[in-house]
């Protein structure tokens, strides 16, 4: 069975950091191109990050809005992806999913909130 | 990035009728590959986004036969034939042909 599990999230205050892990079960995660998607109250769902597997270069992308301020990153023996999240604003503020899909699969995790606030 | 738009934003139905969605993109969906990556997902409450449908109209293992996708290019539709109390929450259309990954701002489905 996959699973995909996030830890992580909190309340913290604008300005601070931290970072978010999804571990992994169920599939070839070295294999994978893992992304976060978040959920906001203002923008509904928005992909956050991606980054491919390292037979591919292990290459990372980032939505604008999170650019310089979010790092994706894997570790294959853990089979385990991670957001490190800097700079935090209330934006930010929302549910955040570790997701990977392929042809005919698309799987999620349950979800670690986070909170901006003073 | 191609903006997702969804009608109608609120859809109350009867339980045991009909409810169609309606997504349009800005741009066509279709891939170099001759693929359109246009898929639906189902958000009950307090759950995380539940894969429905892919490729256009691709139901994913597990989804009943009640809910199909049609569409091609820019427009497309996510039927539910006979609503059940369990399908109540949000849906959302979603679009993997150009990357990023863009979503559709959401339809909530609720029973009359």
């Amino acid at each position: 069975e996959v699973q995909l599990v996030e830890s992580g999230g909190d309340l913290v205050k604008p300005g601070g950091s931290l970072r978010l892990s999804c571990a992994a079960s169920g599939f070839t995660f070295s294999n994978a191109w893992m992304n976060w998607v978040r959920h906001t109250p203002d923008k509904g769902l928005e992909w956050v990050a991606r980054i491919k597997r390292e037979a591919d270069g292990g290459t990372t992308e980032y939505a604008e809005p999170v650019k310089g301020r979010l790092i994706i990153s894997r570790d294959d023996s853990k089979n385990t992806v991670y957001l490190q999240m800097n700079s935090l604003k209330s934006e930010d503020t929302g549910v955040y999913y570790c997701t990977t899909a392929g042809g005919t699969y698309h799987y999620w995790g349950q979800g670690t909130l986070v909170t901006v606030s003073s | 990035d191609i903006v997702m738009t969804q009608t109608p934003l609120s859809s109350p139905v009867t339980l045991g009728q009909p409810a169609s969605i309606s997504c349009r993109s800005s741009q066509s969906l279709v891939h170099s590959d001759g693929n359109t990556y246009l898929s639906w997902l189902q958000q009950r409450p307090g759950q995380p986004p539940r894969p429905l449908i892919y490729k256009i109209s691709n139901r994913f293992s597990g989804v009943p036969d009640r809910f199909s996708g049609s569409g091609t290019g820019t427009d497309f539709t996510l039927k539910i034939s006979r609503v059940e109390a369990e399908d109540v929450g949000v849906y959302y259309c979603m679009q993997a042909t150009q990357f990023p990954w863009t979503f559709g701002q959401g339809t909530k489905v609720e029973i009359k």
